[in-house]
């Protein structure tokens, strides 16, 4: 179970996009369609803002959009806002019921 | 609303076991799994294992096999994390969190535990 794969960092100014990389293997993202990506700010418990891969929760903003090909999965955020800046975790199913993490990436928001 | 509220924070000596609970409300128990996340500081969310309250299945992060177990009890609507043989390397906050099998939906507060001799 190694952890899924996402760059340290990555940042964008107000109104612009960006888009975060999760890269696993052919045993959890590019076998499942169940990646889902968490947004985390400090101190904070994360918060669900997109599952099964490009569905987002009600009372997430349609800025956000989720989506994979092969064994990478993809989040862009549209519209950059101040409030976006914060930790994201993409998160995959690997069978047996058990979950892996990406190692997280920090959004700053120029 | 659905709420996960776990319980406070714990100071646990190299050696010693640590159990973290999680009461679960505002939804029916048995319909979701709760997955068991820690976050050591200044790091990533890692994910440690789950449980299907409807028949009290569960599965761990082969890391973590052999020393972390997770209960529950349908009668509280309560799961529980149970970590032995803590080293520094555990001090973590820990998270219950809602979902399916495959993903997580609700988190709890987080317990922070702190291993210290």
């Amino acid at each position: 179970q190694s952890a899924l794969t996402q760059p340290a960092s990555v940042s964008g100014s107000p109104g612009q996009s960006i888009t975060i990389s999760c890269t696993g293997a052919s045993t959890d993202v590019g076998n499942y369609n169940l990646v889902s990506w968490y947004q985390q700010h400090p101190g904070k418990a994360p918060k669900v803002m997109i599952y099964e891969g490009s569905k987002r929760p009600s009372g997430v903003s349609n800025r956000f959009s989720g989506s994979k090909s092969g064994n990478t999965a993809s989040l862009t955020i549209s519209g950059l806002q101040a409030e976006d800046e914060a930790d994201y975790y993409c998160c995959s199913y690997a069978g047996s019921s058990t979950l892996v993490f990406g190692g997280g990436t920090k959004l700053t928001v120029l | 609303q659905v709420q996960l509220v776990q319980s406070g924070a714990e100071v646990k000596k190299p050696g010693a076991s640590v159990k973290v609970s999680c009461k679960a409300s505002g939804y029916t128990f048995t319909s979701y799994y709760i997955h068991w996340v820690r976050q050591a500081p200044g790091q990533g969310l890692e994910w440690m294992g789950i449980i299907n309250p409807s028949g009290g299945s569960t599965s761990y992060a082969q890391k973590f096999q052999g020393r972390v177990t997770v209960t529950r009890d349908t009668s509280t609507s309560t799961v529980y994390m149970d970590l032995s043989s803590l080293r520094s390397e555990d001090m973590a906050v820990y998270y219950c969190a809602r979902g399916g099998y495959g993903d997580i939906d609700y988190w709890g507060q987080g317990t922070l535990v702190t291993v210290s001799s």
